[in-house]
């Protein structure tokens, strides 16, 4: 199993373009989350999926859109960026019988 | 919602001594508290959990307490050895729903010198 995987690895905007990140997880699992991280601000959560056609906004969902089409893929669209969405941004996904989430190895992004 | 505060932000210690990262939560529902490290350019990876009815809980090196009563957890790490430098994160969350999520800490930023 490649476990949760995301791309890109990094990637560069200028304000006010659009891109998706893609989040992907061979694992069968039915919760999905994305994530944003910031230095000393530890996670917060942005989107999550119960399953495949279910999202709900997490703690900062304002800029970002999600869609949840398949059980294995998670995509997070930003619309228009801005320099206050630079961050890491980290997927995560888990079983529904076990809490443990499981992260991807994260999509740096830098707005300028 | 639930916070999650977690000290201290940043820890030094000389290899072979322990360290102590503690936690307070806020919601009483919370019933499952994970631990992650988090090495530099990594991604978070889980190294120890603990849920709201286990008071204790050890892995070799590593033991995270609970105290409902406080709502305050802590991670302890014996012998620490310059591989466990990182970042750990603690998080709360109510795990009996099925929209349940991960509150997350700040962090705390291990640093063990040999």
């Amino acid at each position: 199993n490649a476990g949760v995987t995301q791309t890109p690895k990094f990637r560069i905007l200028k304000i006010g373009q659009s891109m998706t990140l893609q989040c992907t997880q061979d694992m069968n699992h039915n919760y999905m989350y994305w994530y944003r991280q910031d230095p000393g601000m530890g996670l917060k959560l942005i989107y999550y999926s119960v399953g495949a056609g279910i999202t709900d906004k997490g703690e900062v969902p304002n800029g970002y859109n999600v869609s949840r089409s398949t059980t294995e893929d998670f995509p997070l669209r930003l619309e228009l960026a801005a320099p206050s969405q630079t961050s890491v941004y980290f997927c995560a996904s888990r079983s529904g019988g076990l809490e443990t989430q499981y992260f991807g190895p994260g999509t740096r992004l830098l707005v300028l | 919602g639930e916070n999650v505060e977690q000290h201290p932000s940043t820890l030094s210690v000389q290899e072979g001594d322990s360290a102590v990262i503690k936690c307070t939560y806020s919601d009483s529902a919370s019933n499952y508290f994970p631990w992650y490290k988090q090495e530099l350019g990594k991604r978070p990876q889980l190294i120890i959990d603990i849920r709201s009815n286990v008071g204790e809980k050890k892995d070799q090196r590593i033991a995270v307490t609970l105290n409902k009563t406080a709502k305050h957890f802590s991670l302890h790490i014996t012998e620490t050895q310059p591989e466990d430098s990182a970042v750990y994160f603690c998080a709360a969350s109510n795990g009996n729903s099925g929209y349940s999520t991960l509150t997350f800490g700040k962090g705390t930023m291990l640093l063990v010198s040999p």
